[in-house]
């Protein structure tokens, strides 16, 4: 069972739609990192956020950690192609570790 | 800019044998770290260390071990390869895992098989 949990595990939608990932543990974290990850390549940072409650927005992509510091969301408002990819939540113990999420599939269809 | 260089980027093993996994960044990043990747999974933590000379244990390190004798290297040895060790390996590095140092930087992935 991995600490970090992601839902929906897989979402397939069209251009224009907007979609949330969430991402859920029963563990504290001093940080929240989401990555995206394309075929064939390693995972790349969209954002950090450390606040508990903290609001990032990145363009058409915001991101929320929770207050608790144990769960964090990912809304992407009207989606496009170029947003398909996998996306990973990942959370700092400490200042050792650095867990992932068990990930999100989306597919943005034109 | 070089980053993260993982080799071999493929290699197929024979059930029991043993290899080591390369691991090398320029960034003189003190914190290094290995992940397996499963077909549509996430990743999860094997080893990981934060500094020269310091290594420990991840989420799954049975089946593998790690050293680090320098800050640029940081290889992942498989003792005796087992078909359930099939996977895609990622080696990532940081500064370091406090508050604003926090950013991995991923090689290309190791895609091992084993038969």
């Amino acid at each position: 069972t991995q600490l970090l949990e992601q839902s929906p595990q897989f979402l397939s939608i069209q251009e224009g739609e907007n979609l949330t990932v969430y991402c859920n543990s029963s563990s504290v974290f001093s940080s929240l990192q989401w990555y995206r990850q394309e075929p064939g390549e390693g995972p790349v940072l969209l954002v950090t956020v450390v606040t508990g409650g903290e609001v990032k927005k990145l363009k058409r992509l915001t991101f929320q950690f929770g207050d608790a510091r144990k769960d964090s969301s990912l809304h992407i408002t009207a989606a496009q192609p170029g947003d398909t990819g996998l996306y990973l939540c990942a959370g700092a113990q400490g200042t050792d570790k650095l867990i992932f999420g068990t990930g999100t599939r989306l597919q943005v269809f034109p | 800019n070089a980053g993260v260089t993982q080799t071999p980027k493929f290699q197929v093993l024979k059930t029991g044998q043993s290899m080591t996994l390369q691991c090398a960044q320029d960034m003189n990043h003190e914190y290094m770290s290995w992940y397996r990747q499963d077909p549509g999974m996430g990743l999860r933590l094997i080893h990981y260390s934060v500094g020269a000379g310091i290594t420990d244990q991840g989420e799954v390190p049975n089946g593998y071990n790690v050293s680090r004798s320098t800050t640029e290297d940081f290889p992942l040895r498989l003792l005796s390869a087992a078909p359930s060790q099939t996977s895609v390996y990622f080696c990532a590095s940081s500064k370091g895992l406090g508050q604003g140092d926090t950013e991995a930087f991923f090689g290309q992935g190791t895609r091992l098989t084993v038969v």
